[in-house]
């Protein structure tokens, strides 16, 4: 069965540090590979998405991920972290079957943000 | 343009009683879902629907109905509520099948 698994429950970092959050899927093909964030009381916010094509993907404030098919990772990036990055990440892989992009969603890493 | 937009913000219910959540998104999607998150999980379908009239089951249905007589509003109805129904409820919409999911803020429930 495909699965999302996000490792990581709780991060702490020090605001400026370097960020990493992993990701890794279970899924027979190349799945749709998404990222989301979702602050406080809020929605959920798509970071940024690989369909295909470049690896390495750019997403919205500073964020990127980097597709690795022989570890079947899509892990999360960010140089330098700022204190309103403090929020929960999800990974998410898209299977199109049945008409439509079934998400299966991990459970999700904590961030939180140390000044 | 407002998005994905849910009502209510939250609601506590007694055991047994029934309540209505609404999704209207002004996006003229024509794919609608909506998604509980339940702690240490990741967020799970419940219902979906492909357009205006039609709806089907996701991987968590039961207890659940759902109906899209408008293109832009999906309601999500809950006919006897139970405790283990406690969840965030979360309504998305995009606009084919393969397009990227764009979300509401969310129904936090509670069911007494």
């Amino acid at each position: 069965a495909q699965s999302v698994t996000q490792p990581d429950i709780h991060i702490t970092v020090s605001e400026g540090a370097s960020l990493e959050l992993r990701c890794n899927y279970s899924y027979g093909a190349t799945p749709y590979l998404f990222w989301y964030v979702q602050s406080p009381g809020q929605g959920l916010q798509l970071l940024l998405k690989y369909f295909s094509g470049d690896t390495l993907v750019q997403g919205i404030k500073g964020f990127e991920a980097e597709f690795k098919r022989s570890q079947s990772s899509f892990n999360l990036r960010k140089p330098s972290v700022h204190w309103s990055d403090a929020a929960e990440y999800f990974c998410a892989v898209g299977l199109f079957s049945g008409g439509y992009n079934k998400l299966i969603f991990g459970a999700g890493t904590r961030l939180a943000v140390h000044p | 343009n407002a998005g994905v937009t849910q009502t209510p913000k939250f609601r506590v219910l007694k055991t047994g009683q029934s309540m209505t959540l609404l999704c209207a998104q002004d996006m003229n999607h024509e794919y609608m879902y909506w998604y509980r998150q339940d702690p240490g999980m990741g967020l799970r379908l419940i219902h979906y629907s492909v357009g205006e009239g039609t709806t089907a089951k996701g991987e968590v249905p039961d207890g659940y109905n759902v109906s899209r007589l408008k293109k832009q509003n999906f309601l999500l109805g809950l006919e006897s509520a139970a405790p283990s129904q406690t969840s965030v409820y979360f309504c998305a919409s995009s606009q084919s099948g393969s397009d990227t999911q764009y979300f509401g803020p969310g129904t936090r429930l509670t069911v007494l």
